[in-house]
């Protein structure tokens, strides 16, 4: 059984790029969360997918967008990138948009320069 | 004030020794709690669900006080392998109704011989 992944596993951008990142949930989960996590801080939730519509956004731009695709999977993009937006981000996975408990991927390690 | 907010770590303990952390919220609507297990540069795992009448898993026990508003997690019998950053999660109300995940930045631990 598969747990959740993420691609690519680092990436290196310029400012003012756009950049994507790609997850697949785990096996049996329909939802899709993403969070960005910068060096000491926790994981800051940035949106979550269903049914491959946006249900819930945390406090980030724009600049962040994302989508779910039938298979469940789903894509991060970001915009226009700024240093700030280094950090790690990380995919989580969960059955319905309940409070169950939710799966993370390994994360993309975000640089940019 | 912080929405979710743990101890200053990093905690120093011996092996064998047994090791509390608190995490407090601020939003009295909450309804679902968790502990998550971070290693260096890896991504969180869940360690366990918090229940009102308070839940344990082996060496490790989680409690809730809603009436004070924190969490807590006790690890007995410390091992070095339970050196790590343990985040709280706490999923507060956010405007409209819907629930956002909420992580605390992390308590350090280090176990040492």
């Amino acid at each position: 059984d598969a747990g959740v992944t993420q691609s690519p596993t680092h990436l290196i951008k310029t400012r003012g790029q756009q950049v994507t990142l790609r997850c697949s949930p785990k096996s049996g989960h329909d939802t899709v969360s993403w969070y960005q996590q910068a060096l000491g801080q926790g994981p800051q939730f940035i949106f979550q997918y269903y049914e491959e519509e946006e249900r819930q956004r945390g406090n980030f731009p724009d600049r962040f967008s994302g989508h779910q695709f039938p298979n469940y999977s789903s894509e991060l993009n970001v915009n226009a990138l700024l240093l700030g937006d280094s950090a790690l981000y990380l995919c989580a996975s969960r059955a319905g948009t309940g409070w169950a408990e939710q799966y993370f991927g390994p994360g993309t390690r975000l640089t940019v320069t | 004030r912080k929405e979710v907010e743990q101890d200053p770590g990093p905690f120093n303990v011996p092996e064998g020794a047994t090791v509390a952390f608190n995490c407090t919220y601020s939003n009295s609507a909450s309804q679902s709690f968790f502990w998550y297990r971070q290693d260096c540069r890896k991504e969180p795992k869940l360690l366990m669900s918090v229940y009102s009448s308070g839940n344990e898993d082996g060496r490790f026990t989680a409690q809730l006080n809603r009436a004070s508003q924190y969490i807590s997690l006790l690890i007995r019998d410390s091992k070095l392998s339970d050196s790590a950053t343990y985040l709280c999660v706490v999923n507060p109300r956010a405007s409209g109704g819907s629930y956002i995940p909420t992580f605390g930045r992390g308590t350090s631990l280090i176990v040492h011989p």
